[in-house]
């Protein structure tokens, strides 16, 4: 089983609709989650970070997490075509002391939105 | 501007030649971290380095070595690269506090092909 895995996509949602994108993860102790958005041919960028069960909410994205089946989530509402990008799950496997610090990338899924 | 620069952005070399790509930041991050990017196999880390003289194997560390010998500089060196080494490289940073590694700042990502 990968450390984490996502739905490669491609994902298309109508302009307008919700886009929901999901991640499973294998550590359970993992501690800090991470959404980033890639847009073909640049870098990733931060979209959201959650440390703690449950919905955090910044303008129109939402992250989820539920520790206890091993999923984060990210919910776009009105989605725009500036959306259309390839967005990354990232994972901080352990708890965090000195020497533990890699990070986990998903593959990502290539998500469209359609105007 | 804040920002994470990478030099050379191309690089087309050939098998044996080693070559160290260089990554420098401008905000004072403690945990600088080198990733690899390919199609399928999404963003795997390499190494990262927690500060100065602190370094770590990520998950495809074989092949590569890397210095902190300045808390700005994290360079890449591929003493002999290989083919299968051709890939998409990015540098990132973040600060690094209790909770671990925070939001990583990519720089624009170079792209090493060896012949």
């Amino acid at each position: 089983q990968k450390e984490v895995e996502q739905n490669s996509g491609p994902l298309s949602v109508p302009e307008g609709a919700i886009a929901s994108l999901n991640c499973t993860y294998s550590d359970r102790v993992s501690q800090s989650f991470f959404w980033y958005r890639q847009y073909s041919g640049k870098s990733p960028e931060l979209i959201m970070s959650i440390y703690s069960n449950g919905d955090k909410e910044d303008g129109r994205f939402t992250a989820q997490l539920n520790k206890a089946s091993q999923y984060v989530s990210l919910l776009i509402r009105d989605s725009q075509p500036s959306d259309s990008a390839t967005y990354l799950c990232a994972v901080k496997p352990g708890v965090s002391n000195f020497g533990n610090e890699k990070l986990t990338f998903g593959t990502g899924t290539r998500l469209t939105i359609i105007p | 501007e804040a920002q994470v620069t990478q030099n050379p952005r191309y690089l087309i070399t050939v098998t044996g030649k080693k070559l160290t790509v260089t990554c420098s930041q401008n905000m004072n991050h403690e945990y600088m971290s080198w990733y690899r990017q390919d199609p399928g196999l999404g963003l795997r880390q390499i190494y990262y380095s927690m500060n100065v003289e602190v370094t770590d194997k990520g998950d495809v560390p074989e092949g590569y070595k890397v210095s902190r010998k300045e808390k700005r500089n994290f360079p890449l060196i591929l003493e002999s690269p290989s083919p299968n080494q051709t890939s998409l490289y990015f540098c990132a940073s973040s600060l690094w506090g209790l909770a671990g590694v925070n939001e990583q700042f990519f720089g624009p990502g170079t792209r090493l092909t060896v012949l």
